[in-house]
């Protein structure tokens, strides 16, 4: 089993849509990250969150250390949205590493 | 602009030669990170540095080496010895050593070797 799992792995989504992405975790963490990667390969961090909500544009983050659960909520969705969404904590027995979940891709059609 | 930059975008090499892969950072980061790619997976670590002229191995380090001799600069080799290198290569940065900082990414380098 991964230490990291995300689903869907594959989701598609009409204009404004409002989307959720799930990521499961089975380590300790100090934080979770949420990070976005456009069809051209790079990779932009969205979030880096230990406790509760955290918000940036349309775009929501929400995490439950006790269930070992994060969410990332797009509202409103748009075609440029369109992109590989990675989930990735670093467990508390790594020092500075990451591990990643498989990434969902996300498309969302005009 | 401060920024992680990583040269070339594309590289091609035969098999049985040695390559690097270039990563520059400004952002006066201490901790640096190379990762690998593949279609499928998730992102792998390959080689980390939290400090200069400190650098330790990541997940799938076998065939590859790095140096960290500049605090801006983390080049990887990747060398004949790595069997599966064709393969999309990231570098990143964090400005502390712990887990808990942010990490930046490059734009990525997408090695083809035939």
């Amino acid at each position: 089993k991964n230490e990291v799992e995300q689903s869907p792995q594959n989701l598609t989504a009409q204009e404004g849509e409002f989307i959720t992405i799930n990521c499961s975790y089975s380590v300790g963490i100090s934080a979770l990250h949420w990070l976005q990667q456009h069809p051209g390969g790079g990779i932009v961090s969205l979030f880096m969150l230990s406790s509760g909500k955290k918000k940036h544009g349309r775009l929501i983050a929400t995490i439950n250390i006790q269930e070992k659960h994060s969410s990332l909520h797009i509202t409103a969705s748009h075609p440029r949205d369109s992109a590989v969404y990675i989930c990735a904590v670093p467990p508390e027995t790594s020092g500075s590493r990451l591990t990643f979940g498989e990434g969902t891709q996300l498309t969302v059609n005009p | 602009d401060g920024g992680i930059t990583q040269s070339p975008k594309y590289l091609f090499r035969k098999e049985g030669q040695n390559v690097t892969l270039s990563c520059e950072q400004n952002l006066n980061h201490d901790a640096m990170y190379w990762y690998r790619q593949d279609p499928g997976q998730g992102l792998r670590l390959i080689y980390y540095s939290q400090i200069v002229n400190d650098f330790q191995k990541g997940d799938i380090a076998e065939g590859y080496s790095v140096s960290r001799e500049k605090k801006e600069s983390f080049p990887l080799t990747v060398t004949s010895a790595q069997k599966n290198p064709t393969a999309f290569y990231l570098c990143a940065s964090s400005l502390g050593r712990g887990a808990s900082y942010e990490q930046y990414f490059g734009p990525g380098t997408r090695l083809t070797v035939t």
